[in-house]
């Protein structure tokens, strides 16, 4: 059974470019979250994805925005890059939406100059 | 309403010591309760979680006391030993089936040999 997986692992933007992290989930499972991590911070809900659809969406403005695939793989999508976007940004799967256990990925780190 | 309260910030502990993390939150309609343990670099793991329902579960030398009547909970690491230095998130979530898992702000524990 593999884990959460996510790439590339670390990423140089420069401010107002645009980026597109990818996530494979846990095998399995067909729920999606993300997650942005800034810097001795904890993790702040960004969205989930179930069924290709999002299923909840925390306090990120419209340019994130995110894909779900038919083998529950995901995408996240940040336009218009702003420095404070920087962050560490983590990937998590559960077995199904009702099931509220998340596993996390290793995170892709983002640095916008 | 949403937040969850994590304390101390950080943590020094001799090897052996039982350090204790401590969490509070507003929301009674969270009932799921997880803890994650995250090395530098890596994304956070999952240690263990509880349901109001019970007032304590343990596994290995992790233990998690839940006070609904305070919304507090803690973490207690028995036995603690220096590969348990790392930051630990409480964390919070309700049934909404939106999948937002919110956060405490962490608590870096150094545990010394």
């Amino acid at each position: 059974e593999t884990g959460v997986t996510q790439s590339p692992t670390h990423l140089i933007k420069t401010r107002g470019q645009q980026v597109t992290l990818r996530c494979s989930s846990q095998s399995g499972h067909n729920t999606v979250s993300w997650y942005q991590q800034a810097l001795g911070q904890g993790p702040q809900f960004i969205f989930q994805y179930y069924r290709e659809e999002e299923n909840g969406r925390g306090n990120f403005p419209p340019r994130f925005s995110g894909l779900q695939f038919p083998n529950y793989s995901s995408e996240l999508n940040v336009n218009a890059l702003e420095l404070d976007d920087s962050a560490l940004y983590l990937c998590a799967s559960s077995l199904s939406v009702a099931e509220e256990t998340q596993y996390f990925g290793p995170g892709t780190r983002l640095l916008v100059l | 309403q949403q937040q969850v309260k994590q304390s101390p910030q950080s943590l020094i502990v001799q090897k052996g010591g039982i350090p204790i993390i401590n969490c509070a939150y507003e929301n009674t309609a969270f009932d799921y309760f997880p803890w994650y343990q995250q090395f530098p670099g890596k994304g956070p793991a999952l240690l263990i979680a509880i349901r109001p329902d019970v007032s304590e579960k343990k596994e290995g030398r992790f233990t998690i006391s839940f006070n609904k009547s305070a919304k507090q909970f803690s973490l207690h690491i028995m036995d603690s030993q220096p590969g348990d230095s790392a930051t630990y998130f409480c964390a919070a979530t309700d049934s909404s089936n939106t999948g937002k898992l919110i956060f405490g702000q962490g608590t870096t524990l150094q545990v010394k040999p």
